[in-house]
């Protein structure tokens, strides 16, 4: 079983639309949990971090946090094109280490 | 603000070869530092991350090491490269416990 998991997509949504996207994590002693957009060639990029359970709102993107079932989620509300990139999954383990999904790819029709 | 420095963005490097990659991060102090690679098409692999200067916790026995000879400074070493060494090397930072990580740009390593 992976440690974390994300389906790699594409997920394909509509300009406009919510796009919403997945992620299980293994270990019950994860502490924190971030979301990373990554274009194309570049370096992933923090966007949103959760520490507790339930909702974080910021600007267009929500970050939902279930501790119980392992999962955590990211809504993108009025997806735009260039919100077209892969989102990376991360969780904090406790042990100074960031363990990674491989990410969704994520595609937003004009 | 802090910032994280990592250079080259881009090296080609023919099977055999050393290979040297610097990190340095400023406006912090004491951060945890970590090397990841990312092949092309997959997700992030942890390599090594450290806690302070000399401390290097390795996660992926290979031909690579690492070195934290200061406290901002993370170097990602080969002595001798192999094809399966290409991909994305990304160092990241981090301060305490549990906070966010950021990464550097970035160097595409290609071995020829």
């Amino acid at each position: 079983q992976k440690e974390v998991e994300q389906n790699s997509g594409p997920l394909s949504v509509p300009e406009g639309a919510i796009a919403s996207l997945n992620c299980t994590y293994s270990d019950r002693g994860s502490q924190s949990f971030f979301w990373y957009r990554q274009y194309s060639g570049k370096s992933p990029e923090l966007i949103m971090s959760i520490y507790s359970n339930g909702d974080k709102e910021d600007g267009r993107f929500t970050a939902q946090l279930n501790k119980a079932s392992q999962y955590v989620s990211l809504l993108i509300r009025d997806s735009q094109p260039s919100d077209s990139a892969t989102y990376l999954c991360a969780v904090y383990q406790g042990t100074y280490k960031y363990i990674f999904g491989t990410g969704t790819r994520l595609k937003v029709l004009a | 603000s802090q910032t994280i420095h990592q250079w080259p963005a881009t090296l080609v490097q023919p099977v055999g070869s050393p290979l040297s990659l610097e990190c340095t991060v400023e406006g912090t102090s004491n951060p945890n530092l970590y090397w990841y690679r990312q092949a092309a098409g997959r997700g992030l692999q942890l390599l090594f991350y450290s806690v302070g200067i000399g401390q290097i916790s390795s996660e992926v026995p290979q031909n690579l090491s690492a070195s934290r000879p200061q406290d901002r400074q993370f170097i990602l070493s080969s002595k001798k490269l192999l094809l399966s060494d290409s991909g994305f090397y990304l160092c990241a930072w981090s301060v305490g416990h549990g906070t966010e990580a950021f990464f550097g740009q970035g160097t595409r390593l290609t071995v020829v």
